[in-house]
């Protein structure tokens, strides 16, 4: 089944202790990206990367890091977790690295509580 | 300036009944592509429906239609007659033909009334 794999469902942490959140598609695309959902904000976008080695900041980078190693992962890092960074994180996938055609492919989302 | 702007945080719809829900863009980007996304309360993201810049028809997907207004940059959804299960968060979202980015509006929360 064609999917976007994000793990966990469900983070709670302190505040300092690092974190990994993992992501993996099993479509071949070109394009993944990251969002965190905070009510009345909508969806914003943390980071992308269009291929491998090539990620780019999207509108709330601060406080993560992403790695493209692999066509098919695109793990998010919080080095050092803040309160702030309490929300529900998306990452979604696309076939094409740019072009308006291809929609976004989500994952089930991670809901991290940082303490 | 907001590149999706929402201004509907809340609708009700009878069932049955026809609803539209209301999205607005901006970019000078001539090529680009817009979306609608349901969010039920169990908090996956659907994808519903795409409309190109330069589709000369209004897409349509089974009850779901986009009434695209170029000149007015706005792209609003139209679902026909109602269904409880049609109660969730509806995003649109635009993706520039040249850009790297989607940019979401923050949404309209649809409450269907039986």
């Amino acid at each position: 089944e064609a999917q976007v794999t994000q793990n966990p469902r469900y983070l709670i942490t302190v505040t300092g202790k690092k974190l990994t959140v993992t992501c993996s598609q099993n479509m071949n695309h070109e394009y993944m990206s990251w969002y965190r959902q905070d009510p009345g904000l909508g969806l914003r976008q943390i980071y992308y990367s269009m291929n491998v080695e090539v990620t780019d900041k999207g509108d709330v980078p601060e406080g993560y890091k992403v790695s493209r190693k692999e066509k098919r992962n695109f793990p998010l890092i919080l080095e050092s977790p803040s309160p702030n960074q309490t929300s529900l994180y998306f990452c979604a996938s696309s076939l094409h690295r740019t072009g308006g055609g291809s929609p976004l492919h989500f994952g089930n989302g991670t809901r991290l509580t940082v303490t | 300036a907001q590149k999706i702007t929402q201004t509907q945080p809340g609708m009700f719809v009878q069932e049955k009944e026809a609803v539209t829900l209301d999205c607005t863009y901006d970019t000078s980007d001539p090529s680009y592509g817009l979306f609608w996304y349901k969010q039920p309360s169990s908090g996956e993201m659907i994808f519903l429906i795409y409309q190109g810049s330069y589709d000369q028809q209004n897409a349509t997907e089974g009850r779901y239609s986009l009434n695209f207004q170029k000149a007015r940059k706005s792209a609003n959804l139209v679902i026909s007659a109602s269904q409880l299960g049609d109660s969730a968060m509806y995003f649109c979202a635009m993706r520039e033909g040249a850009g790297n980015q989607f940019y979401f509006g923050t949404g309209t929360s649809l409450t269907v009334i039986p």
